[in-house]
């Protein structure tokens, strides 16, 4: 099972909003509403931000948001902040009941 | 509060084994599947296996371990498992253990990781 494909780097001033992108195929995030988004910062735990596509837990920010066209869904985050300044993961459930993580994106607030 | 704390990491030498715990409290342990992700030193995250609450359920690993990793939990002790063998260089990464929470295996809960190094 290859890795999601996500850009590596992507940055916004605050206040702005950015996308992160993350591509797969029709056996993983294409196939299915199950696309997670995990916000990771240095020397830390990941902690979920985004599942089943757009959803969001209990806690988390309403600036996150999630969505999915085809094979590849995407994270925005609005009204950026200095605390957003993390790496970003984007993971899927596969046709083999496994998991695939991407490569990971690193947001830099400016 | 949900808990989970991994133990069992350290050095070991390649081809070697070792046993990696998961302690976890604040949930109902027998409720929830399990999962393992690791991360090598400055890369991303990489599944590695996931088992359903009642072990007979199901039992998931990544292609890339061929055989060499076995997870496991016991209920009774609110414990998860990772035993692996054959360990090799690219094995050297932090260990997490995360709670499942819904379709398509999303882990709402982390521990904070313990680490393996392979090294000779």
């Amino acid at each position: 099972q290859s890795a999601l494909t996500q850009p590596a780097s992507v940055s916004g001033s605050p206040g702005q909003s950015i996308t992160i992108s993350c591509t797969g195929t029709s056996s993983d995030v294409g196939g299915y509403n199950f696309v997670s988004w995990y916000q990771q910062h240095p020397g830390k735990a990941p902690k979920l931000m985004i599942y089943e596509v757009s959803k969001r837990p209990s806690g988390v920010s309403n600036r996150f948001s999630g969505s999915k066209s085809g094979n590849t869904a995407s994270l925005t985050i609005s009204g950026l902040q200095a605390e957003d300044e993390a790496d970003y993961y984007c993971s899927s459930y596969t046709s083999s009941s496994t998991v695939v993580f991407g490569g990971g994106t690193k947001l830099t607030v400016l | 509060e949900v808990q989970l704390v991994e133990s069992g990491g350290g050095l070991v030498k390649p081809g070697g084994s070792l046993r990696l715990s998961c302690a976890a409290s604040g949930f109902t342990f027998s409720s929830f599947s399990m999962n393992w992700v690791r991360q090598a030193p400055g890369k991303g995250l990489e599944w590695v296996s996931s088992i359903g609450g009642s072990s007979s359920t199901y039992i998931y690993y990544a292609d890339s371990l061929k055989g060499r990793f076995t997870i496991s939990r016991d209920n009774a002790k609110n414990s998860l498992y990772l035993q692996m063998n054959s360990l090799r260089a690219d094995d050297t990464a932090v260990y997490y253990c995360a709670r499942e929470n819904g379709g398509g295996r999303p882990a709402d809960y982390w521990g904070q990781g313990t680490l393996v190094t392979v090294s000779s």
